[in-house]
């Protein structure tokens, strides 16, 4: 069965303070992993998609990366403004545009 | 470009009443998605379109929830009768097509069933 696991499921951080966000995933034939930032209230925003081992994609103080088994968010140096649950996703090529979703990272950065 | 749009934001029936929740896809958007989101954890798919045809509808509990995408476009979900775990945030997103391509969330509709 197709799963995809986040940890940790809350993290607070200081601002400036970097870290990364894991995302690990089973899936019979991976086409696609997504990133979602979402905030209370709102439906999740997309940010990135990742396709093969190897592949690194950046946006402001975010940079996500992929390995075979988990993929990382990590976040340099972040903001108050950057506090959101961030969701990660796997698409699967016998699935059609199916996103299966973790459960979220909750990530608090005070100032 | 205009985003997702959801109606209506926020909803509170009883239980055993129906409700039904509308969506307008991003416009060219040839594919439709319906997620429920249960406080504390992840979208879940209930079911997915394209153009008017339904591809994936295995999680959808279909003795209580239906779905119907008129002429392509707009999308209703409704759900006859409610019960209280149908409690949560639905959520309608689109994407150009299925596949290794991103979908776009709207802002959901947050349904409580008392």
């Amino acid at each position: 069965e197709d799963q995809v696991t986040q940890s940790p499921e809350a993290l607070r951080l200081q601002e400036g303070e970097s870290s990364s966000l894991n995302c690990s995933y089973t899936v019979s034939g991976l086409r696609g992993l997504f990133w979602y930032r979402q905030d209370p209230g709102k439906g999740p925003e997309f940010l990135f998609t990742l396709y093969s081992a190897g592949e690194e994609k950046e946006k402001e103080r975010l940079k996500a990366t992929l390995t075979k088994k988990e993929s990382f968010l990590h976040i340099t140096a972040p903001k108050p403004e950057d506090s959101a649950t961030y969701l990660c996703a796997v698409q699967a090529y016998n699935q059609g545009g199916k996103l299966i979703f973790g459960q979220g990272t909750e990530l608090s950065v005070k100032p | 470009e205009a985003g997702v749009a959801q109606s209506p934001r926020y909803k509170i029936i009883e239980k055993r009443q129906s409700v039904a929740f509308w969506c307008n896809p991003i416009s060219g958007h040839a594919t439709l998605y319906w997620y429920q989101q249960i406080l504390g954890q992840g979208p879940k798919l209930l079911i997915q379109f394209q153009n008017n045809g339904v591809v994936d509808d295995s999680q959808l509990p279909k003795d209580r929830f239906s779905a119907e995408r008129l002429k392509g476009v707009d999308s209703t979900l409704k759900i006859q009768p409610a019960k209280l775990e149908d409690s949560a945030v639905y959520l309608c997103a689109s994407s150009q097509r299925g596949t290794n391509t991103e979908a776009f969330f709207g802002q959901g509709t947050r349904l409580t069933v008392v």
